[in-house]
């Protein structure tokens, strides 16, 4: 079964809200990812979690917060966003055994966020 | 420097046609990854295939089929007798390794009936 849940679905927050994204995983992957993805763009990365440690940001905005509870979730806290964040947060996970892995991700259905 | 290229930007079939969709890819590393992902209009992206680098052999899955040419650095899919539900955006991508996949641009396909 690869499946990777995301909540919520869609997101409207304000630009003084705080918000929180979840991703889920019950594959038993080691790593586990954020990405971002602008309308007719690819998705870019912005950090990863291998074993519950942080081991890629991407010179994410401190405005974005990552968070891995324990090695099936993973959050991202949103404070203080501009418009220009507007976008589909893909979620994805990965056996990974070590940091060099190149397996497959699986990606969750993503969370659609306006800022507004 | 990793790089994916997708030059087609958008293909338009009518349905039960065969489409080819195009990826070329640079590296300089021997082994990396090649995969191919559909992202249909609800957002999810969808795992199609892997295929690692010392492995030419060609796949067929259903209506899908790819093709991987080392000597010209492209990793091609083809659709058979493309369907409506086929209509997705498609994505190429390479992985060479410290979990970083980089992604073409993508190909949007619309299959009409």
């Amino acid at each position: 079964d690869t499946e990777v849940t995301q909540t919520p679905k869609h997101l409207v927050m304000g630009m003084t809200n705080k918000k929180s994204l979840k991703c889920e995983q019950h594959m038993g992957h080691r790593a586990m990812y954020w990405y971002k993805q602008k309308a007719k763009k690819p998705p870019e990365l912005m950090f990863v979690y291998s074993y519950e440690k942080l081991s890629i940001n991407e010179s994410v905005p401190s405005r974005f917060s990552p968070e891995c509870p324990n090695s099936s979730l993973l959050n991202l806290h949103l404070h203080a966003l501009q418009p220009e964040d507007s976008a589909l947060y893909l979620c994805a996970s990965s056996q990974d055994e070590t940091s060099e892995s190149t397996d497959t991700q699986y990606f969750g259905p993503g969370t659609r966020l306006t800022v507004l | 420097a990793q790089k994916v290229t997708q030059a087609q930007t958008e293909i338009s079939v009518v349905e039960k046609e065969d489409v080819t969709l195009d990826c070329v890819y640079e590296t300089r590393d021997t082994t990396y990854y090649l995969f191919w992902y559909k992202q249909p209009p609800s957002g999810e992206l969808v795992f199609l295939i892997r295929r690692n680098s010392f492995d030419e052999q060609n796949e067929i899955s259903g209506r899908y089929s790819w093709n991987f040419q080392k000597s010209t650095s492209s990793f091609n899919f083809t659709i058979t007798a493309s369907q409506v539900v086929d209509s997705a955006v498609y994505f190429c991508a390479l992985n060479t390794g410290f979990q970083k996949l980089v992604f073409g641009t993508g190909t949007r396909l619309l299959v009409s009936p």
